[in-house]
């Protein structure tokens, strides 16, 4: 099976600058995530998807940051205005809704904001 | 507030050693845990985990969780070149109903040399 597609594979920004990301998960894994892992640092949950409902966006950070998956499928997540700190890889994961899916993740987009 | 930690951070061992990677966890609604093989790119799925005691085995890689004691091991027999990467474990959780968030260890940057 085709696993999860992420775009682009690397963006370098300005401070200040607006920056999209775009995640294509497994076909008919109905939950999206959103990670973000800083060097160094475990991922962390950013956001979570139930086909094109929101299920946990406590970690978001919603003054800069904003996600959609308006048809249940594909997803974006947006940043506007970076900054310094916003510096990590975007890691985009799929799963299933049945109990106890595993996760599986896309290669992610590696964003360095100067 | 959940957490998960991994020791060793790192860890350099040579060919045909035998490593130990551990991760012990302090979840609210605990629902499994999870190991992932992270190189380059995305992470890569290995072991979930949701029962004490029962070892699950893949090759050279053994793991098993200890719910009584909060705690998982990842075992690699006889390690190989190909198996430096970074060990990263999480736990999930159940949340809303859903399949719930995975909640990260920073990893074990595992080095083997030839």
């Amino acid at each position: 099976e085709a696993g999860v597609a992420q775009s682009p594979r690397y963006k370098i920004i300005e401070k200040r600058q607006s920056v999209a990301f775009w995640c294509n998960p497994i076909s008919g894994h109905a939950t999206l995530y959103w990670y973000q892992q800083i060097l160094g640092q475990g991922p962390k949950l950013l956001i979570q998807f139930q086909n094109n409902g929101v299920v946990d966006d406590s970690q978001l950070p919603k003054d800069r940051f904003s996600a959609e998956r308006l048809k249940g499928v594909d997803s974006t997540l947006k940043i506007q205005p970076a900054k310094l700190e916003d510096s990590a890889v975007y890691l985009c994961a799929s799963s299933l809704a049945t109990y106890n899916s595993p996760l599986h993740f896309g290669n992610g987009t590696r964003l360095t904001v100067t | 507030e959940d957490k998960v930690v991994q020791s060793p951070l790192s860890l350099v061992v040579h060919e045909g050693d035998t490593v130990t990677l551990n991760c012990s966890y302090e979840v609210t609604n605990f629902r499994s845990l999870l190991w992932y093989k992270q190189e380059k790119k995305a992470p890569t799925f290995l072991f979930m985990l949701t029962s004490s005691g029962i070892e699950k085995k893949s090759g050279r890689l053994s793991s098993i969780l200890d719910k009584k004691e909060l705690f998982s091991i990842l075992n690699i027999t006889a390690t190989q070149t190909g198996d430096s990467a970074i060990y990263l474990c999480a736990a999930t959780t159940n949340y809303g109903g859903s399949q719930g968030n995975l909640i990260f260890g920073k990893g074990t940057k595992l080095s083997v040399k030839p």
